[in-house]
């Protein structure tokens, strides 16, 4: 137990679905990500978010959208999506960026996502 | 482009040896590199970090060694226990804002009784 928490572990969806995926932490962390594992690819960072505001986005397709209401929840907004959008999909926070600390990101469990 | 590269998809390591997992990167400005483990249908789990200033960092049977010159950096698990089977996922920190973690491929460690 990391003390993020992500919802739900397994989404099946088709293309013309929508849906949201959530995750959530109480560590007092005010950064959170949303990372992508493919098979046999690096974790692939999408979005962070630093106090609430969205500090990058990786060159991500806008039929993923995120949300981040609060420094505890974070969201991914899913509309139209491809197969190839099937992965795993990981939320984390960590501390914001403070130097010479090495302050790990926290994962969640993931939510496996497929898209039919 | 990669970053962070691990080119050992997989490794097998006898119970009670040393596992010894690799990493290359390529980005002089990553302060802190770090090791993740993951089991299936899980997270990643923190495992030890070192910062770039330092060569070596050391937690009970995980020890992490740092080659700048090299831009190499490689976990060795001593001795290594079945419990050790997972992914390993090597991680290197920049800060640009917030902090961001750059990932690698992955290593899959079996360990065999």
């Amino acid at each position: 137990e990391t003390g993020v928490t992500q919802t739900p572990r397994h989404l099946v969806m088709g293309m013309t679905n929508k849906k949201s995926l959530k995750c959530e932490q109480h560590l007092g962390h005010n950064a959170m990500y949303w990372y992508k594992q493919s098979a046999k690819k690096p974790l692939e960072l999408m979005f962070v978010y630093n106090f609430k505001e969205q500090t990058e986005n990786n060159s991500v397709p806008s039929r993923f959208s995120p949300e981040c209401p609060n420094s505890s929840h974070l969201f991914l907004h899913l509309h139209t999506l491809q197969p190839e959008d099937s992965a795993l999909y990981l939320c984390a926070s960590s501390h914001p960026s403070e130097g010479g600390t090495g302050t790990e990101a926290f994962f969640g469990q993931g939510t496996r996502l497929t898209v039919v | 482009d990669q970053q962070v590269k691990q080119n050992s998809p997989s490794l097998s390591v006898q119970e009670g040896r040393i596992s010894i997992l690799n990493c290359d990167y390529t980005n002089s400005m990553f302060d802190y590199f770090l090791w993740y483990k993951k089991y299936p249908a899980e997270g990643p789990t923190f495992l030890i970090s070192i910062s770039s200033i330092k060569d070596k960092n050391e937690d009970g049977r995980f020890t992490v060694f740092l080659n700048k010159s090299a831009k190499h950096l490689s976990l060795h698990i001593v001795p290594s226990q079945p419990g050790d089977s997972a992914v390993y996922f090597c991680a290197a920190r920049i800060i640009q804002g917030a902090q961001k973690l750059v990932f690698g491929q992955g290593t899959r460690l079996t360990i065999n009784p």
